[in-house]
């Protein structure tokens, strides 16, 4: 089945840095790859997502980017600030209805 | 965007009970619901799909006479612990797609179960 790993497990960044996240899945045949934040005790929130056809989706500060050949995909959040910080999840959909999500990244801005 | 409520929000019981956990699509139709089980600072591991009208798939590791689900509506697919212990202890929480064309996944806002 999918397995989806997902790095750094937690990040630090100054305010107006950049934040990378970087998800990697098993499943050739996944086509679906959203990401999600989790605020403490919350619901997870889709923040972006791409398709398989896509190379790379961008949303004002947030954009996402998809190498299928390596099969790898990565968040890319820009000038980030205090209400980024979060918990952030990748996940793959393999050709199936099933979401499968990686380990999550604990994003902290620092002001 | 598509709402999807789930109640309770948070629960306690004692050891040996049994628990119902509610998910609801309030402004589409689900076919097909997922339930989710999140441990402190973990990841979201699926538990089991719930179809309309027809039995639950269960992920493997997950007792289905444990964790019964029934998806008896097009809006509302139920989660019950039966027989709860410490263990069950855990962040529950359901989520559905509007439509099945439609890929993003909505979340309810999860329920808390605290197992005396």
């Amino acid at each position: 089945g999918e397995n989806v790993e997902q790095h750094p497990s937690t990040l630090s960044v100054q305010e107006g840095d950049s934040a990378v996240i970087k998800c990697t899945y098993s499943d050739s045949a996944s086509n679906y790859f959203p990401w999600y934040k989790q605020e403490l005790g919350k619901r997870p929130q889709l923040i972006i997502d791409i398709r398989s056809n896509v190379g790379e989706k961008k949303d004002q500060r947030i954009a996402v980017t998809l190498n299928k050949t390596a099969k790898h995909f990565s968040l890319h959040i820009t000038e980030t600030q205090p209400e980024d910080s979060a918990v952030y999840f990748c996940a793959a959909r393999p050709n199936t209805d099933k979401l499968i999500f990686g380990t999550g990244t604990r994003l902290q801005v620092f002001p | 965007g598509a709402v999807v409520s789930q109640h309770p929000s948070w629960v306690i019981c004692k050891s040996g009970t049994s628990v119902k956990i509610e998910c609801r699509s309030l402004d589409f139709q689900a076919t097909t619901m997922f339930w989710y089980r999140q441990f402190p600072k973990q990841s979201l591991m699926l538990m089991a799909t719930s179809n309309e009208g027809s039995k639950a798939t269960y992920e493997q590791g997950v007792e289905k006479d444990k964790f019964l689900i029934n998806h008896a509506s097009l809006t509302l697919s139920t989660l019950t612990v039966t027989s709860a212990h410490p263990e069950d202890s855990s962040f529950y929480i359901c989520s559905a797609r509007p439509g099945t064309r439609e890929e993003k996944l909505f979340f309810g806002s999860g329920t808390q179960l605290s197992v005396l």
